[in-house]
């Protein structure tokens, strides 16, 4: 069954230091998603993809962050800078269409320290 | 600005009973609602998704259920095992790229 791919699936990262979280949405899906969970928190909306543009952000997405789809399988979520309050389970997630059922990876723990 | 609600928290029973998990949402304004499952430190299955036009959706022993003009979904879980312990979300779209998620409910089924 086609599954939504992640990597790495923990990664620990100093304080200030840049991380790229790489995604390998399910192979005929257009949409590409971020979202994130802080520990013991919901999971929140983080950026849209589609088209090689991003279609929606919230206001947590600040200039800090980036998403690039650099070629035909992968996205990529980039954090500049990270702060302690960045540690969280990041998701991505893809769907076939717009309103679509969202398919979720099994995430990456960022762990700033 | 969307808020969803999951009621209780937590819930353990024993194996076999049938349990009811509760989702609510301030905006009817929805296309659609998905039910995930989470188990500890993992990634989120999709169990079901159901339209805002649909008042059930089944899937084995799953059962859900929307009514949107109320903001109330849930799920309905049958002759539950302990393999089906896990947290349970529910998330609403309201945009065309966003779901907004609830805190979940915790399910325990004891053997």
């Amino acid at each position: 069954e086609p599954e939504v791919t992640q990597t790495p699936s923990h990664q620990v990262t100093q304080m200030g230091q840049e991380v790229i979280l790489r995604c390998v949405p399910i192979s005929n899906h257009l949409y590409f998603y971020w979202y994130r969970q802080i520990l013991g928190q919901k999971v929140e909306f983080l950026v849209s993809f589609y088209n090689n543009e991003i279609s929606e952000k919230s206001e947590i997405f600040d200039d800090q962050f980036s998403v690039e789809r650099p070629d035909g399988s992968n996205f990529t979520l980039k954090i500049r800078s990270t702060k302690l309050e960045d540690s969280a389970m990041y998701f991505c997630a893809s769907s076939q269409a717009a309103l679509g059922e969202a398919f979720f990876g099994q995430g990456t723990r960022l762990t700033v320290v | 600005k969307q808020e969803v609600t999951q009621i209780p928290a937590a819930l353990s029973v024993p194996e076999g009973e049938n349990l009811v998990l509760n989702c609510s949402f301030t905006d009817s304004a929805i296309y659609n609602l998905q039910w995930f499952r989470q188990d500890p430190g993992k990634g989120l299955t999709s169990l079901l998704l159901i339209q805002s036009s649909q008042r059930e959706q089944t899937s084995g022993r799953l059962n859900a259920s929307l009514d949107k003009s109320s903001g109330r979904s849930t799920l309905y879980i049958a002759a539950s095992q302990p393999g089906d312990s896990a947290t349970y979300l529910c998330a609403v779209r309201t945009g065309a790229n966003n779901l907004f998620f609830g805190t979940g409910t915790r399910l325990t089924v004891i053997p």
